[in-house]
């Protein structure tokens, strides 16, 4: 059974960045079937997708669009976990985020969620 | 960017009864749409992958059908532990514009 454990601070302050990691037990994150994702929630927003890391042959990553500019999302092969980074937070920011497996394209494990406030 | 839209956006149910929830994609997504279920506090849940195909664990009474832009999630006879809110997602042009809004089952 696939297990995705999350961790990271709840508060952050605004122009800072947001750091989360998701560590991952019953599965590698350099498998070559499954992808390991970033998705937020929030009221105003609902479910948003934000990007995604997958070993294919070499590292890839895809991001989206609404967050390029600010995300970078990293494998760690040593810990078996990968992480996220938004740089230059502001309020809209605050949301519930979550790790999430994709096979298939298909979203079938989840971390536990943490909520992240962006605020002085 | 496909963009799906969910209905209703309540739903207000008695337990036994069927529940019928839609969703629909701006574009086809042929048959590549998935159903997830959330509880209060709680992660999404994977229950409909494919439009159709049950994921791992989860109960006969959930079904989905559809293929295109159309596609129904039913619960044939709802539990108490069924109402929740539920998410549609496309995965045809993956991973943009994935989520619909969700419909929010409650007890009537």
């Amino acid at each position: 059974q696939v297990q995705l454990q999350q961790s990271g601070p709840g508060l952050v302050k605004p122009s800072q960045t947001l750091s989360l990691t998701c560590a991952i037990s019953g599965d590698s994150v350099s498998s070559n079937t499954a992808a390991w994702n970033w998705i937020r929630q929030s009221p105003s927003r609902g479910l948003e997708w934000l990007g995604r890391t997958y070993y294919r042959s070499k590292w890839n990553n895809d991001y989206a669009v609404s967050v390029k500019s600010r995300i970078t999302i990293n494998p760690d092969t040593s810990k078996n976990q990968f992480s996220l980074q938004l740089n230059s937070v502001t309020p809209e920011d605050t949301a519930v985020y979550y790790c999430a497996r994709d096979y298939d394209q298909n979203l079938d494990f989840w971390g536990q969620g943490t909520l992240v406030t962006v605020s002085s | 960017e496909i963009v799906l839209t969910q209905s209703p956006a309540t739903l207000s149910l008695s337990p036994g009864e069927r529940a019928t929830l839609s969703c629909r994609a701006s574009q086809s997504v042929s048959r590549y749409l998935a159903w997830y279920q959330q509880k209060p506090g709680q992660a999404p849940r994977l229950l409909i992958y494919d439009a159709s195909n049950r994921a791992t664990g989860i109960p006969a009474r959930f079904s989905g059908s559809g293929s295109g832009t159309d596609f129904t999630l039913t619960i044939s006879s709802l539990e108490p532990e069924d109402f929740a809110v539920y998410y549609c997602q496309q995965r045809s042009n993956w991973p943009q514009g994935a989520f619909g809004p969700g419909t929010k089952v409650d007890i009537k």
